[in-house]
């Protein structure tokens, strides 16, 4: 079936250490996604890349790295220079060309930071 | 600033009746919105969208209608079901400024169903 895949589901962190969270879609899409998801806030994007090689920050980029060496996969590296790295992180893609906005999420992974 | 804004942070209705949850946004560029319905520990799935061009737009149970003067969209839900209760995210796009890629989300709304 095709879908998005995020990995680990659940994600238990030190303070001061990196951690990386995996995305791998096969939809044959080009654009891919993060978001973060805290209460009441609603999602807010990260970072997102339209074409491999290529990404660009999204509204809270700060504290956060990706990259973009295979179509099909969007990890994202939670550094420790994020201040607030506790929450559900969200990944997603869709067609990049002709495309109507519709993005197709995987089932998030949730990082807590102890 | 929030660009779009689901000012009501839940709503419960009963079984049957019809559910209508509103969305509201500033960014006038915004022409393109659509509804997620999302339940807990999972990613939000798509349900219904709507172009700047259209008022209504019908989808079996679902229907969203816009009101671009206003800057106002709802999405109503007839008749309400138990399996309809999960927090919705309004979010919208400017397909003119920023391609089809950058979706702008709301904060949710939860929504319960009472049987």
């Amino acid at each position: 079936d095709g879908g998005i895949t995020q990995s680990p589901k659940y994600l238990f962190r030190k303070e001061g250490q990196n951690v990386t969270l995996s995305c791998e879609q096969n939809l044959n899409h080009d654009a891919m996604y993060w978001y973060r998801q805290d209460p009441g806030q609603g999602l807010r994007l990260i970072y997102y890349s339209q074409i491999v090689n290529d990404f660009q920050k999204g509204d809270i980029a700060e504290g956060y790295s990706v990259s973009r060496e295979k179509k099909e996969s969007f990890p994202l590296t939670v550094t420790s220079a994020q201040k607030n790295p506790t929450a559900f992180y969200l990944c997603a893609s869709s067609i990049r060309q002709g495309g109507t906005g519709e993005l197709f999420f995987g089932e998030g992974s949730r990082l807590t930071v102890l | 600033d929030q660009q779009v804004k689901q000012n009501s942070p839940s709503l419960s209705v009963q079984e049957g009746r019809i559910s209508i949850l509103n969305c509201d946004y500033t960014n006038s560029m915004f022409d393109y919105f659509l509804w997620y319905k999302k339940y807990p520990a999972e990613g939000p799935t798509f349900l219904i969208s709507i172009s700047s061009i259209k008022d209504k737009n019908e989808d079996g149970r679902f229907t969203v209608f816009l009101n671009k003067s206003a800057k106002h969209l709802s999405l109503h839900i007839v008749p309400s079901q138990p399996g309809d209760s999960a927090v919705y995210f309004c979010a919208a796009s400017g397909l003119s400024n920023f391609g089809n890629e950058k979706l702008t989300f709301g904060t949710g709304t939860r929504l319960t169903i009472i049987p």
